[in-house]
């Protein structure tokens, strides 16, 4: 089944900076969704759009997504040490056939430095 | 307090062992999923069900057996035939692997170590 490729595979910045996440994937999906997880722990769900939706904002998060390009963004604004973390993206219904299954990504380490 | 309960949260296999993995969750959800993490990777789907006594294989299910015979329970069984089962593995639940994909939710996972 194919999969969200993201990137960077890791990202370091200073408290207070943007950090932003980059996820493409190849065939059609459902929807796009991006989780967290901390060192040792389960994800997250932090944002779900879907594929008639272009963006989508929670707090300090912002999603994008393209369905022309294949490719969503996920930003996350004023970042803080509490924000280091894993981010993964997941493709909801994948090519049509995969309705109630998600496809993750690798996954960027995100490192916020005080 | 409602949520995805798995235990225990570390385990320790010898080889050719079978060894099960605990996942419940009170949320009254109908689906659940069992994934495997390795280090540095995103998580690779082992097998999951959309209801009671119905289950399906996910990517990589070879070495693993599953049972659904109640709502909230989806134990995992990790058996002798699974090459290199040492992994973080994450249990899943949502409302039901409908038409639209809805959230997941997760449990704080289960560091299988074999020895």
């Amino acid at each position: 089944s194919q999969q969200g490729e993201e990137d960077p595979q890791a990202l370091s910045i200073q408290e207070g900076e943007n950090a932003t996440m980059n996820c493409s994937y190849k065939t059609s999906i459902n929807n796009l969704q991006w989780y967290r997880q901390n060192s040792g722990r389960g994800l997250v769900h932090l944002i779900l759009i879907r594929s008639n939706e272009r963006e989508k904002h929670s707090g300090r998060l912002r999603v994008t997504l393209d369905t022309s390009k294949k490719s969503s963004s996920l930003l996350i604004t004023a970042s803080r040490a509490a924000d280091t973390a894993s981010y993964f993206c997941a493709l909801g219904g994948a090519g049509g056939t995969s309705y109630g299954k998600l496809t993750f990504g690798q996954g960027t380490i995100l490192t916020v430095h005080p | 307090d409602g949520g995805i309960t798995q235990s225990p949260k570390y385990l320790f296999r010898k080889e050719g062992q079978n060894v099960t993995l605990s996942c419940e969750q009170n949320l009254n959800h109908d689906a659940m999923y069992w994934y495997r993490q390795d280090p540095g990777q995103g998580l690779r789907l082992i097998y999951y069900s959309q209801i009671v006594n119905d289950f399906q294989k996910g990517d990589i299910a070879e070495g693993y057996s599953v049972s659904r015979e109640k709502k909230e329970s989806f134990p995992l069984t990790v058996t002798s035939a699974q090459k290199n089962p040492t992994a973080f593995y994450l249990c899943a639940s949502n409302v039901a692997g409908g038409f639209a994909t809805d959230t997941q939710y997760f449990g704080p996972g289960t560091r299988l170590t074999v020895l």
